[in-house]
């Protein structure tokens, strides 16, 4: 599975749009690029996924570069609520394992 | 409501007292997994189940446990706790394995253990 590199941290303020990097040069074609969210220790939630196209669902956007070595997830209009820990991973849509986490990016909301 | 529910929440035990963890879903999800979270590690899977009666270990079950006798239910079991197993744990579920259109995982709340 090709790696993931993401931000420590990062901040943005109260109804901006935030936007979390994630590399994944290594990336094979068959891979696609998965952002779930986990907000102070509760369980991790799905944002959204994607192949090769950009994506929107009620929740965010996904931007992938067209050589798909990044990604951008764009949280349109942030509130405190959406602080939290992103992450950012690829992982094949036919395999039968788990995806790997790693450590993802601190996203904090100011008010 | 869809949900992944673990009990219990929270748990401080003794060394070698047999535990159990338990994970229930509402969704008919075949998939169900656990995970273990601890700081600076990340999630790590424990154990996964494709479907009843089929389970198969993920990156770290060593001192664990599982069964899935049904499809809602999915125990985790350590029968001799150590305090190197003090982590929170996630049970998750999903409509199937990762590798088909489950990628959609739905997460437990999440079980504080603490071994002494």
């Amino acid at each position: 599975d090709a790696k993931t590199t993401q931000p420590p941290s990062m901040d943005c303020a109260e109804g901006r749009a935030a936007n979390l990097p994630c590399n994944h040069s290594t990336i094979s074609g068959n891979e696609y690029v998965y952002w779930y969210r986990q907000i102070h220790s509760q369980g991790p939630q799905y944002i959204i996924h994607g192949l090769k196209n950009n994506e929107t669902n009620e929740m965010a956007s996904l931007i992938i570069t067209e050589d798909r070595k990044s990604s951008t997830l764009i949280l349109p209009h942030a509130t405190l609520r959406d602080t939290a820990v992103y992450y950012c991973i690829v992982r094949a849509m036919d395999s039968n394992y788990q995806l790997i986490w790693g450590a993802g990016t601190k996203l904090i909301i100011k008010p | 409501e869809a949900q992944v529910t673990q009990n219990p929440r929270y748990l401080i035990t003794v060394t070698g007292k047999k535990l159990t963890v338990t994970c229930s879903q509402n969704m008919n999800h075949e998939y169900m997994s656990w995970y273990r979270q601890d700081p600076g590690l990340g999630l790590r899977q424990i154990y996964y189940s494709m479907n009843v009666e089929v389970t198969d270990k993920g990156d770290v079950p060593e001192g664990y446990k599982v069964s899935r006798k049904e499809k809602r239910n999915f125990p985790l079991i350590l029968e001799s706790p150590s305090p190197n197993q003090t982590s929170l744990y996630f049970c998750a579920s999903s409509f199937g394995p990762i590798g088909t259109h489950a990628y959609e995982q739905y997460f437990g709340p999440g079980t504080r253990l603490t071994v002494t």
